[in-house]
């Protein structure tokens, strides 16, 4: 089935700092999510995409819908103790079958 | 809005009894329920798709005669692990989907996990 590569595997960062991270993939997706895990939860739904070369914001996050339909970036900014945690991206084949990334792990110094 | 309960939050059992693991959708309605397992530092690997009223689709690789899943109602939807081992240790986590036309509500709302330990 289609993989996604997402990158950095982890982060460690200070306090306010901005932080990027993206995933690859070698097929197209008609759709890419971006979900947050916490530790010992399920993963909630921070951004969908679903339009090629798409720009969407949420709060202090932004993330992009590559206009080759092959990648996405999720971009954090002045970031914060609770953005602690686990990040993964999602694409979506199909009707309703998701794929995710790896993850990346974020670590903020206070 | 779209909340995901799932119960036990964690349930430790002996090698060859059978657990079942709970998933409903609080405030809606869900035409689809998944089932994903996660280990330790791992991503969520989807292990089956099951709509209510009919059977599941089971993933490659996944048995579904060891992975029992029932989806009986629009809220509910349930997963027995039979005859676990310590392999079969993992987090547990299922997805409901509206199953509404457009945008993100559209998306899969996950539940909080099982925490399965096998002894």
């Amino acid at each position: 089935g289609q993989q996604l590569n997402q990158s950095p595997q982890s982060m460690f960062i200070q306090e306010g700092e901005d932080v990027s991270m993206n995933c690859t993939s070698s097929s197209i997706f008609n759709t890419w999510l971006w979900y947050k895990q916490d530790p010992g939860e399920g993963p909630v739904l921070l951004i969908a995409l679903y339009k090629a070369g798409e720009l969407t914001s949420n709060g202090r996050l932004t993330a992009q819908f590559g206009i080759t339909r092959k990648d996405s970036f999720l971009n954090i900014s002045a970031s914060i103790p609770s953005d602690v945690g686990i990040y993964f991206c999602a694409g979506r084949e199909g009707a309703q079958k998701l794929v995710f990334g790896q993850g990346t792990r974020l670590t903020i110094n206070p | 809005g779209a909340v995901v309960s799932q119960h036990p939050s964690r349930v430790i059992c002996k090698s060859g009894t059978s657990v079942k693991i709970e998933c409903r959708s609080l405030d809606f309605q869900a035409t689809t329920m998944f089932w994903y397992r996660q280990f330790p530092k791992q991503s969520l690997m989807l292990m089956a798709t099951s709509n209510e009223g009919s059977k599941a689709t089971y993933e490659q690789g996944v048995e579904k005669d060891k992975f029992l899943i029932n989806h009986a109602s629009l809220t509910l939807s349930t997963l027995t692990v039979t005859s676990a081992h310590p392999e079969d240790s993992s987090f547990y986590i299922c997805s409901a989907t509206p199953g509404l036309a457009g945008g993100s509500y559209n998306e899969q709302f996950f539940g909080p996990g099982t925490r399965l330990t096998v002894l």
